[in-house]
């Protein structure tokens, strides 16, 4: 069965400094990837998606992440955080030969003035 | 278009007591699901639907029952509810018949006491 971790449970982080996020998965197979935010007191949005092609994505508010097939990996990057950026970030993956969408447990980002 | 709808924003059960929570989209989507969240643990899929008369176990299925009579509803029972049960419940929808960008609707906040 597919699974997913999200390594970093709680980053703080200075205003301007940089951002990465860890996500692992567990599957051998082809897979789509997605990386969601909720913010205080929201509902889930979708940040970026990866389904084929290139493997590093652009989503909203500067956000990226690069597929490495290589590691089952797709790590959640922005080179300089805002204090709007704080929020719940989720990983979430799905194995093409399913209709199950899985999520990581998340990771709470707080960011400082 | 309103989205995902889920009513009721909040209910607290006592324990064994049943209830539904409802879901509905407007977007003609194919795929819906339910996901709950609770601290430390993410959303965990508990059921989930690819079309109007299909449906299937997600991760955690035990205690709810769903059923998908038209594309636009999809309503999660719980038949006697149970503490562990307490949690923040969403539901989702995507425009192809299986798992793509989904679109979260704003949760169901249960306490079963």
């Amino acid at each position: 069965a597919q699974s997913v971790s999200q390594h970093n449970h709680h980053v703080i982080l200075s205003e301007a400094a940089s951002l990465e996020l860890g996500c692992n998965y567990s599957y051998g197979g082809t897979v789509n990837l997605f990386w969601y935010v909720q913010y205080p007191g929201q509902h889930l949005q979708l940040l970026l998606k990866y389904f084929s092609g290139d493997p590093l994505v652009k989503g909203i508010k500067g956000f990226e992440a690069e597929f490495i097939k290589s590691k089952f990996s797709f790590n959640l990057r922005k080179p300089s955080v805002q204090w709007s950026d704080t929020a719940e970030y989720f990983c979430a993956v799905n194995a093409r030969n399913t209709d199950k969408l899985i999520f990581g447990t998340g990771t709470r980002l707080q960011v400082f003035p | 278009n309103a989205g995902v709808t889920q009513t009721p924003k909040f209910q607290v059960l006592k324990t064994g007591q049943s209830m539904t929570l409802q879901c509905a989209q407007d977007m003609n989507h194919e795929y819906m699901s339910w996901y709950r969240q609770d601290p430390g643990m993410g959303l965990r899929l508990i059921h989930y639907s690819v079309g109007a008369g299909i449906t299937d176990q997600g991760e955690v299925p035990n205690g709810y029952n769903v059923s998908r009579s038209t594309t636009e509803d999809f309503p999660l029972r719980l038949l006697s509810a149970a503490p562990s049960q307490t949690s923040v419940y969403f539901c989702a929808s995507s425009p192809l018949r299986t798992v793509s960008e989904q679109y979260f609707g704003p949760g169901t906040r249960l306490t079963v006491t």
